[in-house]
């Protein structure tokens, strides 16, 4: 069977550190793979997706930025972390274009 | 481009009530439609989907909902709500190739 791991669960960085996230799925291949950050009433806004290695499309211009350096690895970077960081990041897989969405656990980041 | 909207930002019911959340949607072609639940800190967990087909659809923890067309809405019910409903759901669709969006989401409060 499929599974997502997604680390850390809980992050506490300064502004103006980096960051780094990392989302690996296991029990499949060429998965589509998705960063979304979740505000508090604001629901789930995508920031990446990708469908395949090296392949990254960014759906809001922001301080973040996403990799995939491996078929079921997909991280969330970003140089200089600001305030507007700070909240709750999910990463997600599917396996078609087609199939429903798959959620890590989520990290929650507080950027202080 | 598709929408998901949520009216709903909390609801409370007894346990053993009738629970109905509301979902509706715009879209420009067949709706893929998706319920998802998410406890405190947790990632999301898909209860049900709606591709195509009959328009009453089965969902885990007994949950079920309807895709009525004429009224662009897709709403979850459960006829009798337990204390362990209470969480965060989520409507979602996907919106054009490779991305999903979802709805603000619904807070669920279950009173004993």
């Amino acid at each position: 069977s499929q599974t997502i791991h997604q680390w850390p669960a809980t992050l506490v960085q300064p502004v103006g550190s980096p960051l780094s996230l990392e989302c690996t799925v296991e029990g499949t291949s060429n998965p589509n793979l998705y960063w979304y950050r979740q505000a508090a009433g604001r629901g789930l806004q995508l920031l990446f997706y990708s469908v395949g290695i090296g392949q990254i499309s960014s759906e809001v211009p922001q301080n973040l930025s996403a990799s995939r350096p491996q078929d079921r690895q997909f991280i969330l970077s970003s140089k200089k972390l600001l305030l507007s960081d700070s909240g709750f990041y999910l990463c997600a897989w599917s396996p078609t274009e087609w199939a429903e969405l798959f959620f890590g656990s989520g990290t929650q980041l507080s950027v202080l | 481009a598709q929408s998901v909207t949520q009216p709903d930002i909390h609801i409370t019911v007894s346990e053993g009530a009738s629970l109905e959340l509301r979902c509706n949607y715009s879209y420009g072609a067949t709706p893929y439609l998706f319920w998802y639940v998410q406890s405190p800190g947790q990632g999301l967990q898909l209860l049900l989907k709606y591709f195509s087909g009959d328009t009453l659809v089965q969902g885990i923890k007994g949950f079920e909902a309807e895709f009525k067309r004429s009224q662009s809405s897709f709403n979850l019910r459960k006829p009798s709500v337990h204390w362990s409903d209470a969480a965060e759901y989520f409507c979602a669709t996907r919106s054009g190739t490779y991305k999903y969006i979802f709805g603000t989401g619904t807070r669920l409060k279950v009173l004993a």
